[in-house]
């Protein structure tokens, strides 16, 4: 079984740039998370989705953060102006719906270096 | 306060060790409580799963919870160079497509 696939693995960008983040999840798996984890920091949800829609987004910052998740398959993370402070890994984990299993399988990250 | 807290450390210890990693909690909502391991520059891996108070083993693993005091801990016995890893505690409020609340990880360093 393939597990979830995230690109590119790393990003240097510049303050005031944009950058995209992608996601492809397990096969199968209805639930789709991104979190965010700066250097030193446990994981931070920013945003999850039930198929395609959104359950919660509560920590997400909506004035440069954006993420959809068309079709209930693969999920795109963007950031619009980056600041200083987003430099982080940007974790994409999936789930499915059992009603059992809290296990979140999680990509390697996406490594973001804003200068 | 942070909703969960965790010794950041970083611990090394010798192989063969016994290591112990907690952490504490305020939501007493939480009911499902795991640990994951993360190696470098890779995600988390589910490592323990444990459902209210109470001990699991798996292996030379063992999680136990003690809702009581809002602590859980992670034991790892006989300790290998290969457990080296960062370990993070968390919980969630409910089964199944939850959110996870992480603690801040705690970095082991077994010394062979």
């Amino acid at each position: 079984e393939a597990g979830v696939a995230q690109s590119p693995r790393y990003k240097i960008i510049e303050k005031r740039q944009s950058v995209a983040f992608w996601c492809n999840p397990i096969s199968g798996h209805a639930t789709l998370y991104w979190y965010q984890q700066i250097l030193g920091q446990g994981p931070k949800l920013l945003i999850q989705f039930q198929n395609n829609g959104v359950v919660d987004d509560s920590q997400l910052p909506k004035d440069r953060f954006s993420a959809e998740r068309l079709k209930g398959v693969d999920s795109t993370l963007k950031i619009q102006p980056a600041k200083l402070e987003d430099s982080a890994v940007y974790l994409c984990a999936s789930s499915s719906r059992g009603l059992s299993s809290n296990e979140q399988f999680f990509g390697p990250g996406t490594r973001l270096t804003v200068l | 306060q942070k909703e969960v807290e965790q010794d950041p450390g970083p611990l090394s210890v010798p192989e063969g060790a016994i290591v112990s990693l907690n952490c504490t909690y305020s939501n007493s909502a939480f009911q499902y409580f795991m640990w994951y391991r993360q190696y470098s520059r890779k995600g988390p891996e589910l490592l323990m799963y444990t459902y209210s108070s109470g001990n699991k083993e798996d292996g030379r693993f063992t999680a136990q919870v003690d809702k009581s005091s809002k602590y859980i801990s992670l034991f790892i016995r006989d300790s290998q160079p290969s457990d080296s890893a960062t370990y993070l505690c968390a919980m969630s409020a409910g089964q199944g497509a939850q959110k996870l609340v992480f603690g801040q990880g705690t970095r082991l360093t077994i010394n062979p």
